[in-house]
């Protein structure tokens, strides 16, 4: 079954520094994600991409952050300045085009922030 | 803006039960998706189960059925049979589907837990 792919799978870096977290979606999907998870909350949207340029963000989605499709296969998110609250579970997903419905998310990234 | 409630914040049912898990939204769109994830101890996100505002039928996906009352604004998730495996936190999640992507908006989840 297809699956999507987030590496790595923890990451703990130092407050100020940038962080990448890859992903490979879905190879026919052409819509891509990014959420996150702060320990014990919901799950919160950041951004979604497609067609190689952002396609909605939340308010989360600052200037801190930023989304790159750098080859046909991958899909990163890049934290700059890292914050400690910027600790979360990030997770990648991937769909169709609504409204299939189905949007598959990887494994998740841990980030901790010192 | 969405919204999702789900008002059970932990939920037990015993080994080979059925048990209902509740979700009541609120939207304004007229064309929406409601979707229900798993999430296991060990923090994945796992699809389960997806229903079209516009959709006739209520959604199955084997032990698992939606419960979709529009008029009341409820998708509850329906788990047949239960496992010791499907103790878990459970999602319920909506999203706006005219637009291009799914930006979904969650509820705060319930925790399951299958008794033996």
């Amino acid at each position: 079954e297809p699956e999507v792919t987030q590496t790595p799978s923890h990451q703990v870096t130092q407050m100020g520094q940038e962080v990448i977290l890859r992903c490979v979606p879905i190879s026919n999907h052409l819509y891509f994600y990014w959420y996150r998870q702060i320990l014990g909350q919901k799950v919160e949207f950041l951004v979604s991409f497609y067609n190689n340029e952002i396609s909605e963000k939340s308010e989360i989605f600052d200037d801190q952050f930023s989304v790159e499709r750098p080859d046909g296969s991958n899909f990163t998110l890049k934290i700059r300045s890292t914050k400690l609250e910027d600790s979360a579970m990030y997770f990648c997903a991937s769909s169709d085009p609504p409204p299939t419905g189905e949007l598959f998310f990887g494994e998740g990234s841990r980030l901790t922030v010192l | 803006a969405q919204k999702i409630t789900q008002t059970q914040p932990g939920m037990f049912v015993q080994e080979k039960e059925a048990v209902t898990l509740d979700c009541t939204y609120d939207t304004s769109d007229p064309s929406y998706g409601l979707f229900w994830y798993k999430q296991p101890s060990s923090g994945e996100m796992i699809f389960l189960i997806y229903q079209g505002s516009y959709d006739q039928q209520n959604a199955t996906e084997g032990r698992y059925s939606l419960n979709f009352q529009k008029a009341r604004k409820s998708a509850n998730l329906v788990i047949s049979a239960s496992q010791l495996g499907d103790s878990a936190m459970y999602f319920c999640a909506i999203a706006y589907s005219g637009a291009g992507s799914y930006q979904l908006t969650f509820g705060k989840g319930t925790k399951l837990s299958v008794i033996p």
